[in-house]
């Protein structure tokens, strides 16, 4: 059972440049969130999804916007990606937006020079 | 604003008990969550919360008190793999995770 997957696992990335953060569930689950993890702070929530076709903006979205073609895919874009970027960025989901449990990829460590 | 608070490092000694207290300020409450990080891990769940009470699950037990905005994660037994950090987050009134910074469980043997 793979559960949800993310790529890459880690980068390195130039200030400027564009990347695309994979995340794919095969637990067809309504519900998909991106989280960013900085040291000293808690889950920080950029973007979640409640069902496909439909996204919405956490509490720290800019920089960042997401898809959701299907129920299986979430990947989350930096256009231009700068250091403040630099983070460990968390995929989860959930079976409904108000489901008691949601359930994390392994992360994809960052880096923005 | 939002808050949630918890102490940053608690130590313990194997086979000792440890309690990690979450106090929070939030835009509504739909139910408080535990979850534990193993270093360079996932979070993985542990207990939900939503009505007050203690609420048992093997050596982990979430107390929670609405009226007071606070919740403690008991620790039995303490056993060396539970060095991680445990996470408290508060369910707001949109249904999306307010999370806490994280304590981090140093166990020692």
């Amino acid at each position: 059972t793979a559960g949800i997957t993310q790529a890459p696992t880690s980068q390195i990335l130039a200030a400027g440049r564009s990347m695309t953060l994979r995340c794919t569930q095969d637990m067809r689950h309504n519900a998909m969130y991106w989280y960013r993890q900085d040291l000293g702070l808690g889950l920080r929530l950029i973007h979640y999804s409640n069902t496909a076709g439909t996204t919405g903006k956490g509490e720290v979205p800019d920089g960042y916007s997401v898809s959701r073609a299907n129920t299986d895919d979430f990947p989350l874009t930096l256009a231009s990606a700068v250091p403040s970027q630099t983070s460990v960025y968390f995929c989860a989901s959930s079976p409904d937006y108000d489901y008691n449990e949601q359930f994390f990829g392994p992360g994809t460590r960052l880096t923005v020079l | 604003g939002q808050n949630i608070d918890q102490p940053t490092e608690m130590t313990a000694t194997e086979g000792a008990i440890v309690q990690i207290n979450c106090t929070y300020q939030t835009s509504g409450f739909n139910g408080l969550f535990w979850y534990q990080q193993h270093a360079g891990e996932a979070p993985t769940f542990l207990s939900y919360n939503v009505l007050d009470g203690l609420e048992e699950k093997g050596r982990f037990s979430s107390f929670l008190s609405r009226s007071k905005g606070y919740s403690y994660l008991l620790l039995k037994e303490l056993q060396m793999k539970d060095s991680a950090s445990y996470l408290c987050a508060v369910e707001d009134s949109n249904y999306q995770l307010i999370w806490g910074a994280g304590t981090k469980l140093i166990i020692k043997p």
